[in-house]
């Protein structure tokens, strides 16, 4: 039962550190999304990627967050500073061209202090 | 860009009863709409879906409905069962040949069946 994998689960930072958050896709998927969950603004979309190149990070504060993908296999979500409004549940999500449905991972529960 | 409105934020309803969520959505480009299940701290969950070429799919007690003249859409889950609580969103989204497109999302539904 192939998942969207996300690492580290949970990180507790000080504010102005640097996070970075993992996603591995399902292996064949070529579409990758980051999606940030708090409970005042809900599930909102920060950026998402197709066959590896960026289709949209207009959600994502430019100043702090970047958001990669090095290989089909790994895509990456790095805060600097982070600050305490950034906490929240930072969800990746994977589909295939062939799908409709978007696949979840677990998330990161990211708390900044 | 897309915009998607979820009623009721919150919902009791006895054990057997029938639970009703509804949804809008503002873009007529949008031809795919999921709903999620979310339980506390964990992933959200695709429970069912519905495409804008179809008006009502049902999956034993979950049926969703939609209206594409209108824009809105509707969760129904019948005979309700105490592991039914759970948060559930819709969402908006539109596919193509290329692949899916980003979810836009409803503020959530927080669903309490009581035994």
């Amino acid at each position: 039962d192939a998942r969207v994998t996300q690492t580290p689960r949970h990180k507790v930072t000080e504010m102005g550190q640097e996070v970075t958050m993992r996603c591995q896709p399902i292996l064949g998927h070529n579409t990758v999304f980051w999606y940030r969950q708090t409970m005042m603004q809900g599930l909102e979309l920060l950026a998402y990627f197709r066959n590896r190149a960026p289709l949209d990070d207009s959600g994502m504060p430019k100043d702090r967050f970047s958001a990669e993908m090095p290989d089909a296999t790994l895509a990456t979500l790095k805060i600097q500073p982070s600050e305490p409004r950034d906490s929240a549940v930072y969800f990746c999500a994977s589909a295939s061209h062939r799908e409709y449905e978007q696949y979840f991972g677990p998330g990161t529960r990211l708390t900044v202090t | 860009g897309e915009n998607v409105e979820q009623h009721p934020s919150t919902l009791s309803v006895q054990e057997g009863d029938s639970a009703v969520i509804k949804c809008t959505y503002s873009d007529s480009a949008s031809n795919y709409f999921p709903w999620y299940k979310q339980e506390l701290g964990k992933r959200p969950q695709l429970i069912i879906d519905i495409r804008s070429n179809v008006g009502e799919k049902k999956d034993q007690r979950i049926a969703v409905t939609l209206n594409k003249t209108a824009k809105h859409f509707s969760l129904h889950i019948t005979e309700t069962q105490p592991e039914d609580s759970a948060v559930y969103f819709c969402a908006a989204s539109l596919y193509s040949g290329a692949g899916s497109y980003q979810l836009t999302f409803g503020k959530g539904t927080k669903l309490s069946v009581i035994p």
